[in-house]
């Protein structure tokens, strides 16, 4: 059982552009949702989390939107740059448990 | 502070033999979690210590297995290798679990 589904399974934007990945989750005991980002040959790094009691999140460029009663949040990449080419990946874990459970991953590619 | 460490960062083995990876987290992180990453099933959770003691486990079977040691170091072991097993293997810390996991860059393992 996949209890967190994330789509596309790959991204094509132009520099400039507005990226945006979807996920969504089954278990209503998650309360944190990280967004990590990984690149060849390196290790998931963390880019931005959300937990619900916010409906939106933003670093820079990256902004987390979180729609706790439909259980989706999506990560947006304002200004897509070549340099955000990579893999990303949105998990979920809750109080209890101490692990994160990922979604399957978007393969981003930035065309300059 | 430097970031968590994996040794070996590669490594090939045969069939039915074993292996040992290790973690070293970064200072101060109590918290040693450890995941499969696979191009068919993504990042998959195999464990997490604190303090020595293992708190959750992924849906593995017994032939993996791990340990902490009192300076926070981990260590995994998979007996009885099978091809299946290739695969990127991740270790993460943080401070107590519940915070920003931190990833190593990992150790791929080919099984032969």
């Amino acid at each position: 059982q996949q209890q967190v589904k994330q789509s596309p399974q790959s991204l094509i934007v132009q520099k400039g552009g507005i990226s945006i990945i979807n996920c969504a989750y089954e278990n209503t005991a998650f309360d944190y949702f990280p967004w990590y980002q990984q690149f060849p040959g390196k290790g998931p790094a963390l880019l931005i989390a959300i937990r619900p009691d916010v409906s939106e999140k933003k670093e820079g460029r990256f902004t987390i939107s979180f729609n706790k009663s439909a259980k989706q949040f999506s990560l947006h990449i304002m200004d897509s740059q070549p340099g955000d080419s990579a893999t990303y990946f949105c998990a979920a874990t809750s109080g209890s448990n101490y692990k994160l459970t990922f979604g399957k991953g978007t393969l981003l590619t930035v065309n300059p | 502070k430097a970031g968590v460490t994996q040794t070996p960062r590669y490594l090939i083995k045969t069939r039915g033999q074993q292996v040992t990876l290790s973690c070293s987290p970064i200072s101060g992180h109590r918290s040693v979690s450890w995941y499969q990453q696979t191009p068919g099933q993504g990042l998959q959770f195999l464990f997490e210590y604190f303090s020595e003691t293992q708190r959750n486990k992924g849906n593995f079977p017994g032939r993996f297995s791990g340990r902490q040691f009192s300076n926070s170091r981990s260590e995994m072991n998979v007996s009885t290798l099978e091809l299946g097993d290739s695969a990127l293997y991740l270790c993460a810390s943080s401070q107590g679990g519940r915070e920003t996991q931190y990833f190593g860059p990992g150790t791929r393992l080919l099984v032969l």
